[in-house]
């Protein structure tokens, strides 16, 4: 079945470090990908998707690209700050129109210090 | 726009004992979904609707969970009786079609003693 396998946390960073957060998938067709973000005690937001290979996603100045080669989809930011700190899922979703679902992985926890 | 609504925040119960939680979705959104996210995992689908119609619920343990959708707007998931390994945070979400973007609410945090 489908399977999403994201960088093992807790990541720790100083403010304006360079970020990435490696995930890759498993799917049996073409998945749409997407990068989830949970703040503390609060839902899952959407922070950026890619519906394609080689379509780049991108939001609040993170960037991710859908590495059909690779099947990868590793998120990145340039400098991150302070508000950043959070859990980050990656997630897919594939399934024949009307019942596509969404798969995740089991999250990365970023901790930014000041 | 308001955003998904769940209550209650927080629940604690003792096992065996039943619970219910409830999901108010973004308005018009005709799909909504339940998951189940334990502790140190990513959310895992329960049951997905499509308005009042359930769409899949291969994960949902049949035996002690269930879920309704009556009039096609709020959704009730219920557990009875809970077993400790049903602790988790519930989240509920909704998308305007299936497959469109998933807005999810707060969760409901479950704790079993």
């Amino acid at each position: 079945g489908d399977s999403v396998t994201q960088m093992e946390g807790p990541v720790t960073l100083s403010e304006e470090a360079f970020l990435t957060i490696n995930c890759t998938y498993t799917a049996t067709g073409y998945p749409s990908l997407f990068w989830y973000v949970q703040y503390p005690g609060e839902g899952l937001q959407l922070l950026l998707k890619a519906t394609k290979a080689d379509d780049k996603g991108s939001n609040k100045g993170f960037e991710a690209t859908y590495r059909k080669e690779t099947t990868s989809f590793h998120l990145e930011k340039g400098s991150v700050q302070v508000s950043d700190s959070a859990v980050y899922f990656c997630a897919l979703s594939e399934g024949n129109f009307g019942n596509e679902k969404l798969t995740f992985g089991t999250g990365t926890r970023l901790t930014i210090i000041p | 726009e308001a955003g998904v609504a769940q209550s209650p925040r927080y629940k604690i119960i003792e096992k065996r004992q039943s619970v219910a939680f409830w999901c108010n979705p973004i308005s018009g959104h005709a799909t909504l979904y339940w998951y189940q996210q334990i502790l140190g995992q990513g959310p895992k689908l329960l049951i997905q609707f499509q308005n009042n119609g359930v769409v899949d619920d291969s994960q949902l343990p049949k035996d002690r969970f269930s879920a309704e959708r009556l009039k096609g707007v709020d959704s009730t998931l219920k557990i009875q009786p809970a077993k400790l390994e049903d602790s988790a945070v519930y989240l509920c979400a909704s998308s305007s079609h299936p497959g469109g973007a998933q807005h999810f609410g707060d969760g409901t945090r479950l704790s079993i003693l």
